[in-house]
């Protein structure tokens, strides 16, 4: 039974380039979180997703950065002409968001260097 | 919005002894709290968590207890180990399904347990 899946898990991008964020989540689950998080700091949510859907993109940057969960394949989390601020740790987490099962369950998570 | 705030940042027990950790939120709907254990460039892992219809919970030498009237809630741990040390997140959530299902983390607790 195969976790929540994460690829690459470093990239090492320069400024001004795209970073392209992927995440498998685990069989079953078809609901994809994303979270950000800064060294020594929490984890701050991003991004809620089901397939085909974005239910919620509050915690999202307006400008630059994009999501998409589409029907068949991984979560895909897009950021554009990166800068040096976007250097942090990227965690999925999926969920079946059954009753009683709400659990998140998280990724190894891609550690985005942008020099 | 929610704010979960995490107590002491850092904690250092003596192995065997008990370390008690605790968060406090904002939102009285927060209605889910669960508690995750992230070692050095690993995933967070969930070790715990409690809904708001019940006050306390176990699990083996982990527990956690909530206090809805206070909006406090606290991770306990028993007979600590070395391989105990870790930094630690609680987290809350006011709703378990939809766009409320979104976590809302505090900033860590580093637990160190020497030997």
């Amino acid at each position: 039974n195969a976790g929540v899946m994460q690829n690459p898990r470093h990239l090492v991008r320069r400024r001004g380039q795209e970073a392209r964020l992927r995440c498998s989540p685990m069989k079953g689950h078809s609901h994809v979180y994303w979270y950000r998080q800064l060294p020594e700091e929490g984890l701050k949510f991003m991004v809620y997703l089901q397939k085909e859907n974005i239910i919620d993109e509050s915690g999202m940057p307006k400008e630059r950065f994009s999501a998409e969960f589409p029907k068949e394949g991984p979560s895909i989390l897009r950021i554009q002409q990166v800068v040096r601020g976007d250097s942090a740790a990227y965690f999925c987490a999926s969920s079946p968001l059954q009753r009683h099962t709400d659990t998140q369950y998280f990724g190894p998570g891609t550690r985005l260097t942008v020099l | 919005g929610e704010n979960v705030e995490q107590h002491p940042s850092t904690l250092s027990v003596q192995e065997g002894d008990s370390a008690v950790i605790k968060c406090t939120y904002s939102d009285s709907a927060s209605n889910y709290f669960p508690w995750y254990k992230q070692e050095l460039g690993k995933r967070p892992q969930l070790i715990i968590d409690i809904r708001s219809n019940v006050g306390e919970k176990k699990d083996q030498r982990i527990a956690v207890t909530l206090n809805k009237t206070a909006k406090h809630f606290s991770l306990h741990i028993t007979e600590t180990q070395p391989e105990d040390s870790a930094v630690y997140f609680c987290a809350a959530s006011i709703g378990t399904t939809g766009a409320n299902s979104k976590l809302t983390f505090g900033k860590g607790i580093t637990l160190s347990v020497r030997p």
